[in-house]
This record gives structure tokens, sequence and C-alpha cells, in this order.
């Protein structure tokens, strides 16, 4: 089984809806980590987590929100989706290293 | 704070050729670096990291990368490349605190037959 798993694995949605990205890590992580990319511009932080307790914002966290429900899961919301928040989803938790889940390709019409 | 470029958002190399991929760094003190690789599709797979010691770092796939601290650069090269090569290549910097990656535009890699 995959130590960090992303679901859904692809959503399309409407302007205005809310929307939950959902993320499992079996790496028995403390730090998990809520990462957008765009084409050309990289992987880049929204949100990242150090432990249940302490939830911290990245670089580009306007619009969204998260979640820490327990050591093993971080969710991603959006409360209004926008077209401009179309993107790939990742989310990651960190040891030595960080380890990425497979992605979430959401699409905002 | 840190921040990555990586100069070439695309490079095509022939097959059988060498590789080397450009990624400098900005960080006050010595940083953690790392380099990914995509495949179309795919998620993020870790190919090489550099935390301290021996400034040559072997990887998987062949891969290795040597960090000079003079030039804030953490190059990545493969001596000879594979069609399976193909595919997006990420650098990353951490600094000393946990706040995440900071991660290069990425260079994508295209291999000619």
């Amino acid at each position: 089984d995959a130590d960090v798993t992303q679901t859904p694995r692809n959503r399309i949605t409407k302007t205005g809806k809310r929307i939950m990205l959902e993320c499992s890590q079996t790496k028995g992580h403390d730090r998990m980590y809520w990462y957008r990319q765009d084409p050309g511009l990289g992987l880049r932080l929204i949100y990242y987590s150090f432990d249940v307790k302490d939830i911290n914002k990245g670089e580009i966290s306007d619009g969204y929100s998260v979640s820490r429900q327990a050591q093993a899961k971080f969710s991603l919301s959006l409360e209004s989706a926008i077209p401009n928040q179309t993107a790939l989803y990742f989310c990651a938790t960190c040891g030595s290293e960080q380890f990425f889940g497979p992605g979430t390709r959401l699409t905002v019409l | 704070a840190q921040s990555v470029t990586q100069p070439d958002i695309h490079i095509t190399v022939s097959e059988g050729a060498s590789l080397e991929l450009r990624c400098n760094y900005s960080y006050g003190a010595t940083p953690y670096l790392f380099w990914y690789v995509q495949s179309p599709g795919q998620g993020l797979q870790l190919l090489l990291k550099y935390f301290s010691g021996d400034t040559l770092v072997q990887g998987i796939k062949g891969f290795e990368a040597e960090f000079k601290r003079s030039q804030s650069s953490f190059n990545l090269r493969k001596p000879s490349v594979h069609w399976s090569d193909a595919a997006e290549y990420f650098c990353a910097v951490k600094g000393g605190g946990a706040d995440g990656l900071t991660f290069g535009k990425g260079t994508h890699l295209i291999i000619q037959p």
C-alpha cells in the first residue's frame, strides 16, 4: 500500500462550490504539507502542520483552509472554488525527507 | 527567504548522451537540497538529497549531483540518458526550519532517439 494517499485523484467542480481534498499517511510522520503545482511554476506551499494542534500558512494560503484530524490525516478545503484554483495538488509528509502523495487534479469550471 | 532557480525550462538530449541540469539556490546558511523527478501524470519521486558531508551525492537511476557552496549550485548529472528519463525535474531547497520545501520551476527533459 502507498505511504501517502490522496482522494479524490481527479475532481471537476464549478465556481463557488466547496471542495475538500483528503490526505492520509502511514509513515507515522508528524509533519504534513499541502502544495499546489501549476505548469511552469513548480510546486508552491499552501499549508503545513507540525502536529494536530499546529497549523501554519504557507506561501499561497489565501482561499484555502486545512484540518488536521489526526496524525495520519490532513485535509485541504476550498471554501468557494474559483477557476484559478485549477491545479494539481500534492500532499506530503516529512521525516528525514518529504514523501509525496500521487496528487489530486482539480478543475474548477 | 530561500529561493531556487532552474535556468533551463526545456532541455533536449540525445539518448546515450550525458546530461546536466542546473540548479542555483539562495539561502543564508547551509541548505538541505533535493532533486525530484516527475514523470507524466505521476507524483514526485526523490532522486537524491544533500544534507551535509560529501559534496558529490549519488542517487537513484544513475543520477548524481554536486553541491558547490561557492557557486550556490546543486547541478544534477547523468553520464548516459535513457528514453525513460524523459520527465520534469525539480530542484528544491529546505531551510533550517520545518516549513516545507521551496521548489524551482522545473526543467522539462526531452530525449531524442
